[in-house]
């Protein structure tokens, strides 16, 4: 049981390359998200999967798209990146039982520096 | 949304003491509360929760009380010991039914000095 895993680790882009995040799960979870971390600023949600099928925007999804691929997997994709967006990236998930937010697991996170 | 504000940022204690951070939030049909430590260059790994049902909730050393008239919630660490040392992170529910998500704070650096 691998939980939440992400690739790849650690990325570094030049500004105007695109790239995809990868995040899957193996604990039939409903839910997923993207967080960027940036020091001082906690977590920001990205964009969210309540469930298969379903996305919606976070709190700053200027510059992503995403795609849930299917119950396990959810991607988020950068189509031209920005200084701006150098920061760590988390895929979470979660399993939402009723409706209800419950403990969200985390991945390891990917490290992306934009030049 | 949600709005949750963390206070305070750094939080330095001696060994054994206890530690205390505090967290307030905006909107009042936020129903679950989190706490999340992280290490360095590590992922955020769930401590405790609460539910607005409830106003207090233990494990071991870690406590978590809830306001639910205030709008705060607190998480208290006692007899510290420098495994504590970490970043702390609370968060907030929001959202429509089954479609909620979790707003979390900037952070409290918590130093356990030996």
């Amino acid at each position: 049981n691998a939980g939440v895993t992400q690739t790849p680790k650690f990325q570094v882009l030049k500004t105007g390359q695109s790239m995809t995040l990868q995040c899957a799960q193996d604990m039939n979870h409903n839910s997923m998200y993207w967080y960027r971390q940036d020091p001082g600023m906690g977590l920001r949600l990205i964009y969210y999967s309540a469930s298969e099928g379903t996305t919606d925007k976070g709190e700053v999804p200027n510059g992503y798209n995403v795609s849930r691929l299917n119950k396990r997997e959810f991607s988020l994709r950068l189509e031209s990146a920005a200084p701006s967006q150098t920061s760590v990236y988390f895929c979470a998930s979660t399993r939402l039982a009723g409706g209800a937010q419950e403990t969200q697991y985390f991945g390891p996170g990917t490290r992306l520096l934009v030049l | 949304g949600e709005n949750v504000e963390q206070h305070p940022s750094t939080l330095s204690v001696q060994e054994g003491d206890s530690a205390v951070i505090k967290c307030t939030y905006s909107d009042s049909a936020s129903n679950y509360f989190p706490w999340y430590k992280q290490e360095l260059g590590k992922r955020p790994q769930l401590i405790i929760d609460i539910r607005s049902n409830v106003g207090e909730k233990k494990d071991q050393r870690i406590a978590v009380t809830l306001n639910k008239t205030a709008k705060h919630f607190s998480l208290h660490i006692t007899e510290t010991q420098p495994e504590d040392s970490a970043v702390y992170f609370c968060a907030a529910s929001w959202g429509n039914f089954g479609n909620e998500k979790l707003t979390f704070g900037t952070g409290t650096r918590l130093t356990i000095i030996p």
